[in-house]
C-alpha cells in the first residue's frame, strides 16, 4: 500500500540554524506531495505543497522539492525560528484513484527551536 | 471567510456511550473527510463524504459511521466507546473529493477523551 516515511524526531535545533526534515514516500500510483504543520493544541495546517516532479514547493521561508527519481519530498528552512516549533507531517494524495481518495501521513517530526 | 468549523473542541466520555461530533465545512466546500489522531497510530483515514454520499471509507470498525446533510455539514457517531477511542478527531473539507492539487483544509478538530 501508499506510505510515508518521515525521519524521527524530535529534532532540536537552535535559532537561525538550517532545518532538514527527510520525508519519502511509497506509491502506487501517482501522488501530489504536501507538507502540514500542527502547533500545540491546534489541527494541521498546509505548508507547501508540490502536485509534480520537479516542482518545488514553498511558503514561509519552508521549501520542498518533488523527486520523483528518490521518492523524496524533503523539507528544508535556512534559518528557523522559535515561532517554527510545532509537529511536521509529510503526506501523499493519489492523483489517479477517480473519486476515492485520501490523504496518506507520515508519522509526523517534531521540531524544537531553542534562543 | 470563515474555516473548518468543528464541535465540540473537547468531549469527556464513558465506555460503552456513544458520542457524535460535527463538523461545518468551509462555505463553498462540498466535500468532507474525517481523521483521528492518536499518538500510537497517527492520522489515520476514517471516512470521506461528498454530497450526502460516503466515498471512501477506512479501516475502522462498524461503531465508526457518518453522515453528511444537504448544507455539506458532516457528521460522524461513535458507538459503544472504548478507552482506545480516546483521540483528537480531525475533519478536513475541500471543494471537490481528492484536492490533488491544493489538498485539504482542516479544522482545529474535537479532543475525545473515553474514561
Amino acid at each position: 500500500g501508499d506510505s510515508v516515511t518521515q525521519m524521527e524526531g524530535p529534532v532540536t535545533l537552535s535559532e537561525e540554524a538550517f532545518l532538514t526534515i527527510n520525508c519519502t514516500y511509497t506509491a502506487t500510483g501517482y501522488p501530489s506531495l504536501f507538507w502540514y504543520v500542527q502547533y500545540p493544541g491546534e489541527g494541521l495546517q498546509l505548508l507547501l505543497k508540490a502536485t509534480k516532479a520537479d516542482d518545488k514547493g514553498s511558503n514561509k521561508g519552508f521549501e520542498a522539492t518533488y523527486r520523483k527519481e528518490t521518492t523524496s519530498f524533503h523539507l528544508e528552512k535556512g534559518s528557523v525560528q522559535v515561532s517554527d516549533s510545532a509537529v511536521y507531517f509529510c503526506a501523499l494524495i493519489l492523483r489517479d484513484t477517480g473519486t476515492a481518495s485520501k490523504l496518506t501521513f507520515g508519522t509526523g517530526t517534531r521540531l524544537q527551536v531553542t534562543l | 471567510k470563515a474555516g473548518v468549523t468543528q464541535t465540540p473542541r473537547y468531549l469527556i466520555k464513558t465506555r460503552g456511550q456513544q458520542v457524535t461530533l460535527s463538523c461545518s465545512p468551509i462555505s463553498g466546500h462540498r466535500s468532507v473527510s474525517w481523521y483521528q489522531q492518536t499518538p500510537g497510530q497517527g492520522l489515520q483515514f476514517l471516512f470521506e463524504y461528498f454530497s450526502e454520499t460516503q466515498r471512501n471509507k477506512g479501516n475502522f470498525p462498524g461503531r465508526f459511521s457518518g453522515r453528511q446533510f444537504s448544507n455539506s455539514r458532516s457528521e460522524m457517531n461513535v458507538s459503544t466507546l472504548e478507552l482506545g477511542d480516546s483521540a483528537l478527531y480531525l475533519c478536513a473539507s475541500s471543494l471537490i473529493p481528492g484536492p490533488v492539487n491544493y489538498g485539504y483544509t482542516f479544522g482545529s478538530g474535537t479532543r475525545l477523551t473515553v474514561v
